[in-house]
């Protein structure tokens, strides 16, 4: 079974502190997409990295595909209570999307 | 900016009813995805259609069906619902089959 792991699970932190979320596998996926989650809707897609070592920037959002194209960080520096949610992982490979649990993420003001 | 729509965003059954939960899409994409959300479960993909008149199953096709007769309209439907099909359920359609577009859920209570 190919899974993704997402940690921590659950992070609370003050608002302005620097943070980073990973998400780790055993397999090689051939893209990987990042979603954020608000109470009661959907996930809304972020970003997709597809190249090995590759780094996207959304403001103050970083995220970084892994070398081996099996790993992803997300790093948000400055964090504001409006990035508060759940932090959803996917991966895409064979024609499937596998899907990580997410990191809840919560911004105290 | 791509659209997702689904019925309702909140849903009350009772065991046994067959429940329709509608989804539309206004991108004219031809993958479309259900899956349900439930706290430490994380997403799990019930159904999915690459094209019309198509579907497959996906992780957790038991007590669900599908329909799309059209490119835009995916349908999931629950034959005689019960209380364990309490969940989340979110639609997403997708022109690339990795990078996916949720519709806003629906929250379905099973008494």
């Amino acid at each position: 079974t190919q899974l993704l792991e997402q940690s921590p699970q659950f992070l609370s932190i003050q608002e302005g502190e620097n943070l980073t979320v990973y998400c780790n596998s055993s397999s090689v996926f051939s893209s990987l997409q990042w979603y954020r989650q608000e109470p009661g809707e959907g996930p809304v897609l972020l970003v997709t990295v597809v190249t090995g070592g590759e780094v996207k920037k959304l403001k103050r959002l970083t995220f970084q595909f892994g070398d081996a194209r099996k790993d992803s960080s997300l790093h948000i520096t400055a964090a504001q209570p409006g990035d508060t949610g759940l932090y959803l992982c996917a991966g895409h490979r064979d024609d499937k999307i596998i899907f990580g649990k997410g990191t809840r993420l919560h911004i105290l003001p | 900016d791509v659209k997702v729509t689904q019925s309702s965003r909140y849903l009350v059954k009772r065991t046994g009813e067959k429940v329709f939960l509608e989804c539309v899409q206004d991108m004219d994409h031809e993958n479309m995805f259900w899956y349900r959300q439930d706290p430490g479960l994380g997403l799990r993909l019930i159904y999915f259609s690459y094209d019309v008149k198509m579907k497959e199953k996906g992780d957790i096709p038991e007590g669900y069906s599908v329909s799309r007769e059209k490119k835009e309209r995916f349908s999931l439907i629950l034959e005689s619902a019960s209380t364990n099909q309490t969940s989340m359920y979110l639609c997403a359609s997708s022109f690339y089959r990795s990078e996916q577009f949720f519709g806003p859920g629906t929250r379905l209570t099973v008494l």
